[in-house]
């Protein structure tokens, strides 16, 4: 049973950086890529970021590009989230996800729970 | 970048009822959709992927149809669990956009 579970969110101020982490379990994580979702709590899905099994194929949305960088270490089974000069617009629950696109065509088969990013001055 | 154009944004409902969401994406995607069901508190479920194939485990109450750049989601015989906020998703091997989202509420 694969499981993710995201950590490291709390309340930070404009400007400072924060780093989120996703740690799974119960599955190969180094034959699978992972996503970044965030979700202002009561509005709509944003794709974050994507990271392919190799650890070196990393795609952004242009509005973290610059700012965010994700990576992950395979020996630990953990994806990263490095957010830097966040802005009050960040704020978010973030989502990581397991794609599954080259396994089965489809675009995720597991979700963690989520992890509340909050940025207030 | 693509853009994907969900509607209604809010659909008002009654048990029994067959209801239909619709995708629009501002260029072809061919069969690469994807419709996703949120509820509170909760992360997103998939329910159909490649615009028409039905995720294990989800009732045959939910179909998907759709190619190019129009896609709907369409609820047959609505039942208590189904009301929920939907998505819609365009997704290929390195990204994804999400539509707006739309909220199927009791009527």
């Amino acid at each position: 049973q694969e499981v993710l579970v995201e950590s490291g969110g709390g309340v930070v101020q404009p400007g400072t950086s924060l780093k989120l982490s996703c740690a799974a379990s119960g599955f190969s994580f180094w034959k699978y890529g992972m996503h970044w979702v965030r979700q202002v709590p009561g509005m709509g899905l944003e794709w974050v970021a994507f990271m392919r099994n190799d650890g070196y194929s990393r795609y952004y949305a242009d509005s973290v590009k610059g700012r965010f960088t994700i990576s992950r270490d395979n020996s630990k089974n953990i994806f990263y989230l490095q957010m830097n000069s966040l802005r009050v617009e960040d704020m978010a629950i973030y989502y990581c996800a397991r794609d599954d696109f080259g396994g089965h065509s489809k675009p995720v088969d597991a979700w963690g729970q989520g992890t509340l990013v909050t940025v207030s001055s | 970048d693509i853009q994907m154009t969900q509607s209604p944004s809010t659909l008002s409902a009654s048990v029994g009822d067959t209801v239909t969401i619709t995708c629009r994406a501002s260029q072809s995607i061919s069969t690469w959709a994807a419709w996703f069901q949120q509820k509170p508190g909760k992360a997103p479920k998939l329910l159909i992927y490649k615009a028409s194939s039905l995720e294990s485990g989800v009732p045959s109450r939910f179909s998907g149809s759709g190619s190019g750049t129009e896609f709907t989601l369409t609820i047959i015989s609505l039942q208590p669990d189904d009301f929920a906020t939907y998505y819609c998703q365009h997704y290929n091997d390195y990204s994804w956009t999400f539509g707006q989202g739309t909220k199927v509420e009791i009527k």
